[in-house]
């Protein structure tokens, strides 16, 4: 039971390199997620999708852009890589559905340095 | 703007003793109140959550307490084990569930054996 995959789990780059940070959920859910972890800031949301063919801003979506290119698959694409983007990316599914547990599944993590 | 406050960065409990962990939030429109834990070099996993209707959630040796005059919920462990130590994070969602929860900054519990 793969749960939500990340890849990679890490990477270095430098100042305007462009990546794309992968993720796929194999639980059949509707919503998923893109944040990022910095110290002392928790996690903070990137985008979101809320279901297949949908994306929305969340709380810092400046630098970014993502692609929901089905329901398992979400992925989070860095066009010119700044170095205050250098953190750890989390992708989450949820199923919107059940609000009796609010409960978001993360993947591992990615860990990102821009130089 | 943090609207949902951890003030302490870090905790230090005794094993078999209580942990409890604080959370704050500015936000009235909240609704809902989750707890993560998290492992280092792993994904946050959840471990229990409260709605606005109830003012205490019991799982095992978890407890959420929830004030909401005051703005105010808490993780209670009782008792402390060492596989507890881990970074505990505080969430928030409105009305509709767990789109875009907000999540506080963590506080990493520590258990001494």
């Amino acid at each position: 039971n793969a749960g939500v995959t990340q890849t990679p789990k890490f990477q270095v780059l430098k100042t305007g390199q462009s990546m794309t940070l992968q993720c796929a959920q194999d639980m059949n859910h509707n919503s998923m997620y893109w944040y990022r972890q910095d110290p002392g800031m928790g996690l903070r949301l990137i985008y979101y999708s809320a279901s297949e063919g949908t994306t929305d801003k969340g709380e810092v979506p400046n630098g970014y852009n993502v692609s929901r290119l089905n329901k398992r698959e979400f992925s989070l694409r860095l066009e010119s890589a700044a170095p205050s983007q250098t953190s750890v990316y989390f992708c989450a599914s949820s199923d919107q559905g059940d609000l009796n547990t609010g409960e978001l599944f993360f993947g591992e993590g990615s860990r990102l340095t821009v130089l | 703007d943090q609207q949902v406050k951890q003030n302490s960065p870090s905790l230090s409990v005794q094993e078999g003793r209580i942990s409890i962990l604080n959370c704050d939030y500015t936000n009235s429109m909240f609704d809902y109140f989750l707890w993560y834990k998290k492992y280092p070099a792993e994904g946050p996993t959840f471990l229990i959550s409260i709605s606005s209707i109830k003012d205490k959630n019991e799982d095992g040796r978890f407890t959420v307490f929830l004030n909401k005059s005051a703005k105010h919920l808490s993780l209670h462990i009782v008792p402390s084990q060492p596989g507890d130590s881990a970074v505990y994070f505080c969430a928030a969602s409105g009305l509709f569930g767990n789109e875009k929860l907000t999540f506080g900054t963590g506080t990493r519990l520590t258990i001494i054996p």
